[in-house]
């Protein structure tokens, strides 16, 4: 039972460069979520997207772009990396209406 | 606006002494609340969750907590702590609208002393 996975585990990335994060559920979740979890700030969200083909900015969404591939698929993509994007990564599902959330195991990013 | 805080950012408790994470949120609809655990190096595991019904939740690993509307608060206890509880606790808040966003506290790190 695989839940929520993300790959990669770890990156890291030059200033500047390009990468993308995957995440794939397979609990057929309406629901994804990005969030990074950086030290004494706690979970802030990213980006989220409510069902298939919407997706909405979160609390921090500069300098990230999402694309909902499908109801299993949610990836976040850094265009042009900075050393304020180092930080580790979660990816969230979770079903529609008022349910917790499930997450993955995270994707620790440095970006030197 | 919705928010979490987290009282405490770093707690200390003795094997077999009380634990108590204290959480307080602001919501401007009737709130889903839930606490989640997180081991070094691991995501993020549901303790428990408060939707509606019973304001006393029981949760795994001998956790549970009190929504309390009236104080706006929904702290985590344990009556005895265990070493393998050491880990960093979150409270979160969902407002509950329609493709549900997650509200996060900052966190509490629990410390277990033998």
């Amino acid at each position: 039972n695989a839940g929520v996975t993300q790959t990669p585990k770890f990156q890291v990335l030059k200033t500047g460069q390009s990468m993308t994060l995957q995440c794939a559920q397979d609990m057929n979740h309406n629901s994804m979520y990005w969030y990074r979890q950086d030290p004494g700030m706690g979970l802030r969200l990213i980006y989220y997207s409510a069902s298939e083909g919407t997706t909405d900015k979160g609390e921090v969404p500069n300098g990230y772009n999402v694309s909902r591939l499908n109801k299993r698929e949610f990836s976040l993509r850094l265009e042009s990396a900075a050393p304020s994007q180092t930080s580790v990564y979660f990816c969230a599902s979770s079903r529609l209406g008022r349910t917790e959330a499930f997450f993955g195991q995270g994707t620790r990013l440095t970006v030197v | 606006a919705q928010s979490v805080t987290q009282l405490g950012s770093h707690v200390s408790v003795s094997e077999g002494a009380l634990v108590l994470l204290r959480c307080n949120y602001s919501s401007s609809v009737p709130p889903y609340l839930f606490w989640y655990v997180q081991y070094p190096n691991q995501g993020l595991q549901l303790l428990l969750k408060y939707t509606t019904g019973a304001t006393l939740v029981k949760g795994i690993n001998g956790f549970e907590a009190e929504f309390k509307k009236s104080e706006t608060s929904f702290h985590l206890t344990k009556p005895s702590a265990h070493m393998s509880d050491a880990a960093e606790y979150f409270c979160a808040v969902s407002p509950g609208q329609t493709g549900n966003q997650f509200y996060f506290g900052t966190g509490t790190s629990l410390t277990v002393i033998p």
